[in-house]
């Protein structure tokens, strides 16, 4: 069935370092995917999507590159800021309704002055 | 335009109690998730509802847990004689539903704790 793996964490980096938080999934045809972010005490909201092979997409100095050929949907961003200390939750979206919606387990990331 | 509105933002009760959970989605959003989040944890899907048909129920831990959309829109969460691993943060979502790339929009969620 679909899945979603994530790089488990924690993952601790000092601020301007480079980020990349791995994700793959497993699915049949072409699945949108997600990125969202949880900062402290705040529920979930969505840091940005791609829904076909190539896409990237891109906010707050985030990317992702839907990477059919290798199933990935890694996130990246160049220099990171305290600010970006949260827990980062990959997703998939195969059709519509709750059976075809799948979270990974989220990765924590602390950013340290 | 509110986002999606979760009260209460933090609930304490005693264990066997009943407790009530409830979430005002976005307006026009046809689609409601509840989820629950247990600490250092992912999110274990809980009940879709999607328009008036009839709800996912299939994430349910057990016959305690019960969830109702009234009108399609305001919808509660209900944990009957509530147990301390119940304890958790309760998300609600809600998205405009039927549509594959839709995200879902959260809410702050409620800390429930059993004591």
């Amino acid at each position: 069935g679909d899945s979603v793996t994530q790089m488990e964490g924690p993952v601790t980096l000092s601020e301007e370092a480079f980020l990349t938080i791995n994700c793959t999934y497993t699915a049949t045809g072409y699945p949108s995917l997600f990125w969202y972010v949880q900062y402290p005490g705040e529920g979930l909201q969505l840091l940005l999507k791609a829904t076909k092979a190539d896409d990237k997409g891109s906010n707050k100095g985030f990317e992702a590159t839907y990477r059919k050929e290798t199933t990935s949907f890694h996130l990246e961003k160049g220099s990171v800021q305290v600010s970006d200390s949260a827990v980062y939750f990959c997703a998939l979206s195969h059709g519509t309704g709750a059976n075809n919606l799948f979270f990974g387990t989220g990765t924590r990331l602390t950013v340290i002055p | 335009g509110a986002g999606v509105s979760q009260s209460p933002s933090n609930k304490v009760t005693e264990k066997g109690k009943d407790v009530e959970l409830r979430c005002d989605p976005i307006s026009g959003h046809t689609a409601l998730y509840w989820y629950r989040q247990s600490l250092g944890q992912g999110l274990e899907f809980l009940i879709y509802f999607q328009g008036n048909s009839a709800p996912d129920k299939s994430g349910l831990p057990s016959d305690r847990f019960s969830a109702e959309r009234t009108g399609g829109s305001v919808s509660t969460l209900t944990i009957q004689r509530t147990q301390q691993e119940d304890s958790a943060v309760y998300l609600c979502a809600s998205s405009l539903g039927g549509r594959r790339a839709s995200p879902l929009h959260f809410g702050n969620g409620t800390r429930l704790t059993v004591t």
